[in-house]
């Protein structure tokens, strides 16, 4: 596609369900990176993945975050037993790689969790 | 300290001013440098990145990166109210890591 995309763009949730964030990343970037923005903050980095491998985990708050991605393409974040903390916007991006070293970083849309 | 450190804001510039943000960060070996403005309840968008120690222009935006300083700024020349935004700086070699970011506002 034309560039990122993340479904659904809006999800308000009951604490304690679980929820599933999609993001499809720009035809052909191979790297993908999940990250966390709470109101008024800053973007806080949660995983990204080179193809289908996660080299870098770090950023996943708790074992209720996980995340995978299939082929070169999309990839899921899924949040169990969601905590009124969990409530942010969830921003996908996605580049492509040159010569070993990230190129630029395009967002998607993001998707707004509630959790009430 | 903070990885990826910023000027608090917010700035505040008259229209058609030169407005300047500075980011200063941690990792020596860091290799991306990446500036990104963000309005309102909108997602980040990338306005210029740099690799490579020096200055890069790009229309009314120059980016500066000095690796031997751990330094990174943008400089928006003749600034628009539209300019009106918050400005990430984002650094780093895999993940990005970012700034808390500079909160502009260019006054007509």
């Amino acid at each position: 596609g034309a560039g990122v995309s993340q479904s659904p763009s809006n999800k308000v949730t009951e604490k304690g369900k679980d929820v599933e964030l999609r993001c499809d990343p720009i035809s052909g970037h191979t790297a993908l990176y999940w990250y966390r923005q709470r109101l008024g903050q800053g973007l806080e980095f949660l995983i990204y993945f080179q193809g289908n491998s996660a080299p870098d985990k770090s950023g996943l708050p708790s074992d209720r975050f996980s995340a995978e991605r299939t082929g070169e393409s999309v990839s899921t974040l899924t949040i169990q037993r969601t905590q009124q903390e969990d409530s942010a916007v969830y921003l996908c991006a996605s580049s492509a790689w040159t010569s070993g070293s990230m190129r630029e970083q395009f967002f998607g849309p993001g998707t707004r969790l509630t959790v009430l | 300290q903070k990885e990826v450190e910023q000027n608090s804001g917010p700035l505040s510039v008259p229209e058609g001013a030169i407005a300047s943000l500075n980011c200063t960060y941690s990792d020596r070996g860091s290799q991306s440098f990446f500036w990104y403005r963000q309005y309102s309840g909108k997602s980040p968008e990338l306005i210029m990145f740099i690799y490579s120690n020096g200055d890069k222009e790009d229309g009314r935006f120059t980016a500066q990166l000095n690796k031997a300083s751990q330094y990174v700024s943008l400089l928006i020349r003749d600034s628009q109210p539209s300019d009106s935004a918050t400005y990430l700086c984002a650094v780093g070699r895999g993940k990005l890591i970012f700034g808390q970011g500079t909160e502009l506002s260019v006054k007509p």
